[in-house]
């Protein structure tokens, strides 16, 4: 069964800092990447998805995700994050055309110092 | 934008005790989902629904758990008995069928707190 990771539990940047979160999935076939957003007290929102093609993707408010099969990677990024962007981000996976299962990351808590 | 909503946003219940946590979702979506994310842990994948019946469910899905759609538009998640360690935020989703359509569109949640 894919899994996935997300090393950043708890990251505190300051308005206008770059950001970076990783996530890293286990499985070797074909998947379907996407972001997710919870905002405080908010549902999850989706940023951005990776599907195929140019595996570098562009989501809403600024953000982006590149895809690099080589390390199972799907890190999220952002160069000057707002302290709006304080969320809840989680990274997850779908094993292409396997089912509708999606995987989640345990999630990274980004606060924003204004 | 069209939304996935949620009710009760918050139920409180005694250990036990039946609970069901009601989903709409969006009108022309045809497969449904309940996540649960326990406190301090990750979002997991209880269960799908398509075509009145369920695709996929996890281990989590136990026989304490049941889905149905009544009436053809809430998407309900029953706990028969529920335990302390049912205490979590649930999560419905749904998707449209076709082509690019592996986007879950998610509701607020509903948290359920077991006493």
């Amino acid at each position: 069964a894919q899994s996935v990771s997300q090393h950043n539990h708890h990251v505190i940047l300051s308005e206008a800092a770059s950001l970076e979160l990783g996530c890293n999935y286990s499985y070797g076939g074909t998947v379907n990447l996407f972001w997710y957003v919870q905002y405080p007290g908010q549902h999850l929102q989706l940023l951005l998805k990776y599907f195929s093609g140019d595996p570098l993707v562009k989501g809403i408010k600024g953000f982006e995700a590149e895809f690099i099969k080589s390390k199972f990677s799907f890190n999220l990024r952002k160069p000057s994050v707002q302290w709006s962007d304080t969320a809840e981000y989680f990274c997850a996976v779908n094993v292409h055309n396997a089912g509708n299962m999606l995987t989640f990351g345990g999630g990274t808590r980004l606060m924003v110092k204004p | 934008e069209p939304e996935v909503t949620q009710t009760p946003s918050h139920q409180v219940t005694q250990m036990g005790q039946e609970v069901i946590l009601r989903c709409v979702p969006i009108s022309n979506h045809l497969y449904f989902y309940w996540y649960r994310q326990i406190l301090g842990q990750k979002v997991e994948f209880l269960v799908s629904f398509y075509n009145n019946e369920i695709s996929e469910k996890s281990e989590i899905f136990d026989d304490q758990f049941s889905v149905e759609r009544p009436d053809g538009s809430n998407f309900t998640l029953k706990i028969r008995s529920t335990k302390l360690e049912d205490s979590a935020m649930y999560f419905c989703a749904s998707r449209e069928d076709g082509a690019g359509a592996n986007v879950l569109t998610f509701g607020a949640g509903s948290r359920l707190t077991v006493l």
